[in-house]
């Protein structure tokens, strides 16, 4: 039972435009959410994050937004860029066992 | 500049034996983990250790142990690997205890399973 959904397995993008990866959850207990960007034959690196407290968290050309009533986030883009191409896990922790679950990730393809 | 190091990068085994992954942080952190990375699932945490000497079970800890005796190292070991086994495997680190802070990733090792 996966308590992190990344439902897209992969989005392709043009250069340029803006870049909107999603992400669900179903345990009420998640209090801090984050993403991760991962490249091939390399380990994640920490992208952004939000609490729970919070509804949007921005950070240059990256934007989280949470959705608590519908235990929804989405990680925006803008502009994208060919560096962008990548693979993008969403995380989320509670407070209960401090433990990262992790989403399946969503391979983001930006195109020239 | 600190790092976080894996070694091997990849490896084929046979069924039965015994494998250790080594893993190697330069960033003084007191935490370490071990992930699997599988398609389909993301990662998941095998086991994981605030400090020396101490070592914590994760999600999917069976067939895998573990054992903290300095604050650089945490290696790996598959008792007797098993074709289930094989997946790219990721160590990490952090300052505090618990995911709040960032985790520093390893390259990663890519273990088959024969």
């Amino acid at each position: 039972d996966q308590q992190v959904k990344q439902n897209s397995p992969s989005l392709s993008v043009q250069e340029g435009r803006i870049s909107i990866l999603n992400c669900d959850y179903t345990n009420s207990m998640f209090d801090y959410f984050l993403w991760y960007k991962k490249y091939p034959a390399e380990g994640p690196t920490f992208l952004i994050s939000i609490s729970s407290i919070k509804d949007k968290n921005e950070d240059g050309r990256f934007t989280v937004f949470l959705n608590k009533s519908a235990k929804h986030l989405s990680l925006h883009i803008v502009p994208s860029q060919p560096g962008d191409s990548a693979v993008y896990f969403c995380a989320a922790i509670s407070g209960s066992n401090y433990q990262l679950i992790w989403g399946a990730g969503t391979k983001l393809i930006i195109k020239p | 500049d600190a790092e976080i190091t894996q070694s091997p990068r990849h490896k084929i085994t046979e069924t039965g034996r015994q494998v250790t992954l080594a893993c190697h942080q330069t960033w003084n952190h007191n935490n370490m983990f071990w992930y699997r990375q599988d398609l389909g699932h993301g990662l998941r945490l095998i086991h994981y250790s605030y400090g020396v000497h101490d070592t914590n079970k994760g999600e999917v800890s069976d067939g895998y142990s573990v054992s903290r005796s300095n604050t650089e190292d945490l290696p790996l070991t598959l008792e007797s690997a098993a074709s289930s086994q094989t997946s790219v495997y990721f160590c990490a680190s952090s300052t505090d205890r618990g995911a709040y802070n960032e985790q520093f990733f390893g390259p990663g090792t890519r273990l088959t399973v024969l």
